[in-house]
């Protein structure tokens, strides 16, 4: 079945700091991906997203680009804040189907000043 | 005021005893979706509805019900709790996109579960 992984937190930076988030994919086809932040007591909100092979979602300073080749989704910044401390969820949702989402386990991000 | 709302926020209640979280929404989307989530396993799909006649259970919808009252509105029920459903629930809400299969879910703040 279709599944998302993410590399393993929590991660611990100082400010200014170059962040990436790796995550990969298993899904049949080529699925929309996806970023989703979760900032401490509230739901979580889309932060970028891609449709297809090589699309580059951006947002806030955050990059991912959808690489086919390798079945990739990392999220990048280059210089990260203390605000950006949250959990961050990669998600796929299925060409086909009933176009549910399909999430990472979460990688925990705090930002030291 | 916020779009996907959920009721109630935490809840502590004890084993056996049936409880109902509600989740409204002002976003005029058909769809929407309960998920749990847990430390370390993400969020996971608990049931979701397309429209008020259409719902649906996704990977983990043992012990649980929902019921769709109206486009805005999709409870939650945990008929007898156990305390492995303690977690975080959320509420989502969705409309599909013009390209059929990217599209955003819009969630809702979340209600902090206890079983004991």
């Amino acid at each position: 079945g279709d599944s998302v992984t993410q590399m393993e937190g929590p991660v611990t930076l100082s400010e200014e700091a170059f962040l990436t988030i790796n995550c990969t994919y298993t899904a049949t086809g080529y699925p929309s991906l996806f970023w989703y932040v979760q900032y401490p007591g509230e739901g979580l909100q889309l932060l970028l997203k891609a449709t297809k092979a090589d699309d580059k979602g951006s947002n806030k300073g955050f990059e991912a680009t959808y690489r086919k080749e390798t079945t990739s989704f990392h999220l990048e910044k280059g210089s990260v804040q203390v605000s950006d401390s949250a959990v961050y969820f990669c998600a796929l949702s299925p060409i086909q189907g009933a176009q549910k989402l399909v999430f990472g386990q979460g990688t925990r991000l705090t930002i030291n000043p | 005021d916020a779009d996907v709302t959920q009721t109630p926020r935490n809840r502590i209640t004890k084993t056996g005893k049936r409880i109902m979280l509600e989740c409204s929404q002002t976003k005029g989307h058909d769809r929407m979706y309960w998920y749990r989530q847990d430390p370390g396993l993400g969020l996971r799909l608990i049931y979701y509805s397309f429209d008020v006649k259409d719902i649906n259970k996704g990977e983990i919808s043992d012990g649980y019900s929902v019921s769709r009252q109206a486009q805005a509105k999709f409870s939650l029920s945990l008929e007898s709790a156990i305390p492995n459903q303690t977690a975080l629930y959320f509420c989502a809400t969705s409309d599909p996109s013009p390209q059929g299969s990217a599209y955003e879910q819009y969630f809702g703040p979340g209600t902090r579960l206890t079983v004991t």
